[in-house]
């Protein structure tokens, strides 16, 4: 039973397009949600994450929304930029019997196409 | 940055023999996690520690086990590889009132 789901394993976008990755959950324990990126043969950098008392975070060029009652969250990235090109994982998380507890995504392979 | 170390990088090993992957972080972050990356599936928890000697089981954890002696150091262990394991393991850690993981660079094992 996946509880965090991105159902588009890859997208490709124009440069200086907007990018927009998406992410579902299912479990409403999830308090806080966070954006990862990863490049090959590198570990995933965290990118952006908003907790759920807001609907929306920006930083810089990229923006995540959350849609708590549709138990939904994006991430905006405007305008896109070749370097963006990487997989992107979007994760869950609870503080739970005093631990943070993490489910990830399967993750979105984004192109920018020059 | 949580100043995390992965050792080794690469590992090539055959099936049934032991294998220990090394955590190393800087950042004295309390919480350390130990997670595996296949096609398909993202990154799935396979043992946690929330202090020195405190761990527990994720998702994936038969046939893996942990031992958190000091602070910057969780070590992973496979007691008898097989080729199911063959994966891109990563070490995250979590500090104290944050809620970012940082990942490590990550050990690809195989297992023939």
């Amino acid at each position: 039973d996946q509880q965090v789901k991105q159902n588009s394993p890859s997208l490709s976008v124009q440069e200086g397009r907007i990018s927009i990755l998406n992410c579902d959950y299912t479990n409403s324990m999830f308090d806080y949600f966070l954006w990862y990126k990863k490049y090959p043969a590198e570990g995933p950098t965290f990118l952006i994450s908003i907790s759920s008392i807001k609907d929306k975070n920006e930083d810089g060029r990229f923006t995540v929304f959350l849609n708590k009652s549709a138990k939904h969250l994006s991430l905006h990235i405007v305008p896109s930029q070749p370097g963006d090109s990487a997989v992107y994982f979007c994760a869950a998380s609870a503080y739970i019997s005093g631990t943070y507890k993490y489910i990830f995504g399967t993750g979105t392979r984004l192109k920018v196409l020059a | 940055d949580a100043g995390i170390t992965q050792s080794p990088r690469h590992k090539v090993t055959e099936t049934g023999t032991p294998v220990t992957l090394r955590c190393h972080q800087t950042e004295n972050h309390r919480y350390m996690y130990w997670y595996r990356q296949d096609p398909g599936h993202g990154l799935r928890l396979i043992h946690y520690s929330y202090g020195v000697k405190d761990t527990d089981k994720g998702e994936v954890s038969d046939g893996y086990s942990v031992s958190r002696s000091k602070t910057e150091d969780f070590l992973l262990t496979l007691e008898s590889a097989t080729s199911s394991q063959t994966s891109v393991y990563f070490c995250a850690t979590v500090g104290q009132g944050y809620n970012e993981q940082f990942f490590g660079p990550g050990t690809r094992l195989t297992v023939l």
